[in-house]
């Protein structure tokens, strides 16, 4: 059965610095895994998804990257903003399934 | 698009009563995901359907658990009888299908509270 760790389950940073949230998972035989958000009292919002395939993903500030083998993904935030205050969660779809499996997440605060 | 809409947003009511909790998946997307979040555990999968058809269930808790997802634009989760520890958020999740690459778009939750 899979299992995703994430570490840490919180993070306060001042505004202005670069940050590494981690994911980790048992099963390495993987399709993709993907990055989310999610505010409080919101929903999820798909931040990036990178394929078993592929080493790493960005958009804007963000970079996901993907160690399939040793189980491990770290989601990069360059100069961290206030409006980046969130709960950041780590989801792995496993081979041969068709759904999800959640980390916990990591509640990021970052102050002005 | 709206995104996927659920209904109610909040709900309270009393241990044994029936809970009904609505979603309505993104237009064309024929995948639709209910999941559970709870501090303690996190977000769990309750169950998943594809093409109307319930493909995975077995994380649906017990037998006052069911679900059902008459035509392609509509779900419901029901309790019954409703207990304290079903207390969550729950989410209704639609993708556009079984296909590895495609991202699951999630609903802003319903919060229940069973006193």
């Amino acid at each position: 059965k899979q299992e995703v760790t994430q570490i840490p389950a919180a993070l306060s940073v001042p505004e202005g610095e670069n940050l590494v949230l981690n994911c980790s998972f048992t099963d390495s035989a993987i399709y993709n895994l993907q990055w989310f958000r999610q505010d409080p009292g919101k929903g999820l919002t798909s931040l990036l998804l990178i394929q078993s395939s592929q080493r790493e993903q960005t958009s804007g500030r963000l970079n996901a990257s993907l160690d399939k083998s040793s189980g491990r993904s770290t989601l990069y935030i360059a100069a961290s903003q206030p409006g980046d205050s969130a709960t950041y969660l780590c989801a792995v779809r496993s081979s041969g399934y068709s759904t999800l499996t959640f980390g916990k997440g990591t509640m990021l605060l970052v102050s002005p | 698009d709206a995104g996927v809409i659920q209904s109610p947003r909040h709900e309270v009511t009393e241990m044994g009563q029936e809970v009904t909790l609505r979603c309505k998946p993104i237009s064309g997307h024929n995948s639709l995901f209910w999941y559970r979040q709870t501090m303690m555990r996190g977000l769990e999968l309750l169950i998943y359907f594809n093409n109307n058809v319930p493909i995975d269930d077995s994380g649906m808790p017990e037998d006052r658990f069911s679900a059902k997802m008459p035509n392609a634009s509509f779900s419901t989760l029901k309790i019954q009888p409703s207990e304290p520890r079903d207390s969550a958020v729950y989410f209704c999740a639609s993708s556009l299908g079984g296909r590895a690459k495609n991202i699951q778009y999630f609903g802003a939750g319903t919060r229940l509270s069973v006193l």
